[in-house]
């Protein structure tokens, strides 16, 4: 069974640009949740979709933002960067239930020089 | 302000003994509890969970213990090996489950000594 797939896999981008990243889930999962990874705060959620419906945000600014498709697969894009943006962002997909075992796909990293 | 705090950001532990990660928390309405292994250039990889309905779960070399009156829980790994190096992070979740996302302490970095 295929697992996480994030795509890029890395990126460098100039401040003021945009970025959208990819993420297809395990088949069957219908919710993808996005975390951002820094070395100073660890991993934050950023959100989570379930059956193209955004269910919660994190606490970030509406230059993050994200969409689902019906084959549940997610896009995240953030808009004007800064070079604070730099950062693994992590998507992970989970199937029914509340027992919020998250399987992570091994990330994007963004660079914003 | 941290809801979920790992206050070693590294730990040694010599091959075949003991290692214990900690994990404190302050939002008393987390009722689940997980552990997570991360590799470098990998995402995080579930290792172990608990309800707080528990107060141990264990599987395999894995053991989580969770003191709800403290709001601490750990992480016991016996015996340590070399494969077991990694960054551990723990991460709490509340009624919402899934949809409210976790809460992901800072990481331990935990590195075996042969």
């Amino acid at each position: 069974k295929a697992g996480v797939t994030q795509t890029p896999r890395y990126l460098i981008k100039t401040r003021g640009q945009q970025v959208t990243l990819s993420c297809s889930p395990i088949s069957g999962h219908r919710s993808v949740s996005w975390y951002q990874q820094t070395p100073g705060q660890g991993l934050q959620f950023l959100f989570e979709y379930f059956s193209e419906t955004q269910r919660n945000k994190g606490n970030f600014p509406g230059r993050f933002s994200g969409r689902q498709f019906s084959n549940s697969r997610s896009e995240m894009n953030v808009s004007t960067l800064e070079l604070g943006d730099s950062a693994l962002y992590l998507c992970a997909s989970s199937g029914q239930g509340v027992t919020n075992v998250l399987t992570f796909g091994a990330g994007s990293r963004l660079t914003v020089l | 302000d941290q809801q979920v705090k790992q206050n070693s950001p590294s730990l040694s532990v010599q091959e075949g003994r003991i290692s214990i990660l900690n994990c404190d928390y302050t939002n008393s309405m987390f009722d689940y509890f997980l552990w997570y292994k991360k590799y470098p250039a990998e995402g995080p990889t579930f290792l172990i969970s608990i309800s707080s309905i528990k107060d141990k779960n264990e599987d395999g070399r894995f053991t989580v213990f969770l003191n709800k009156s403290a709001k601490h829980l750990s992480l016991h790994i016996v015996p340590s090996q070399p494969g077991d190096s990694a960054v551990y992070f723990c991460a709490a979740s509340g009624e919402g489950g899934g949809a409210d996302g976790l809460t992901f302490g800072k990481g331990t970095h935990l590195i075996i000594q042969p």
